[in-house]
């Protein structure tokens, strides 16, 4: 059974750098059948996609418009997990933060998820 | 982008009766190449990620109960859930894995009436 762990601080101050870490048991960072997505969810932005990483010979990264020049996905192979960083947070960053996994060989939807972390910026 | 609405944004519905949920995309999420719907229904409950209903708009996932159902083809989609039970009060959530950035509906809060 794959699951998700999510770590990582709950308050970041405006102008900093959001950093949150999903460990992956039960499944590889680096299966090649395998992508690890961030998503957040908002009262005012509902569920949001933010990116992925995944391995198909090589790594590569997707990223939403709306973050893709502040965000970056890492995978760390030597730990089984993956991370989020986003840059310059802003009030409107405030959500709760999932990581989750889809499969290339079917379709993909996000399945399993972590259990969420809250992260609010705030001074 | 693709854009996911819902409707009802809440329904209130009594136990053992139906609550239908629906979902609209603002371009055919029908891929050619398999003949697939690439729609995604979840549930979230309080505190907790959503959880994987369906998928391919259709197919249950495993140990989901079979008086959940998807139906719907193109842009138009359809959660059915017979016979509500207690635990079914949720937000269940559409999404569309047609193309990135995949994206979700709004949500529809379900309540018993």
């Amino acid at each position: 059974q794959v699951q998700l762990q999510q770590s990582g601080p709950g308050l970041v101050k405006p102008s900093q750098t959001l950093s949150l870490t999903c460990a992956i048991s039960g499944d590889s960072v680096s299966r090649n059948s395998a992508a690890w997505n961030w998503i957040r969810q908002s009262p005012s932005r509902g569920l949001e996609w933010l990116g992925r990483t995944y391995y198909r010979s090589k790594w590569y990264n997707d990223y939403a418009v709306s973050v893709k020049s502040r965000i970056t996905i890492n995978p760390d192979t030597s730990k089984n997990q993956f991370s989020l960083q986003l840059n310059s947070v802003t009030p409107e960053d405030t959500a709760v933060y999932y990581c989750a996994r889809h499969l290339w060989a079917g379709g993909n939807w996000f399945d399993p998820w972590g259990q969420g972390t809250l992260v609010t910026v705030s001074s | 982008d693709i854009v996911m609405t819902q409707s009802p944004d809440s329904l209130a519905v009594s136990l053992g009766e139906r609550a239908t949920i629906n979902c609209k995309s603002s371009q055919s999420i029908l891929y050619n190449s398999n003949n697939k719907n690439h729609l995604s229904w979840y549930q979230q409950k309080p505190g907790q990620p959503p959880k994987l209903l369906i998928y391919w708009a259709s197919t249950r996932e495993s140990g989901v109960p079979d008086r959940f159902s998807g139906s719907g083809s193109g842009t138009d989609f359809t959660l059915t859930i017979n016979s509500l039970q207690a635990e079914d009060v949720a937000v269940y959530y559409c999404q569309q894995y047609y193309s990135t950035p995949y994206t979700f509906g709004q949500g529809t809060k379900l309540e018993i009436k």
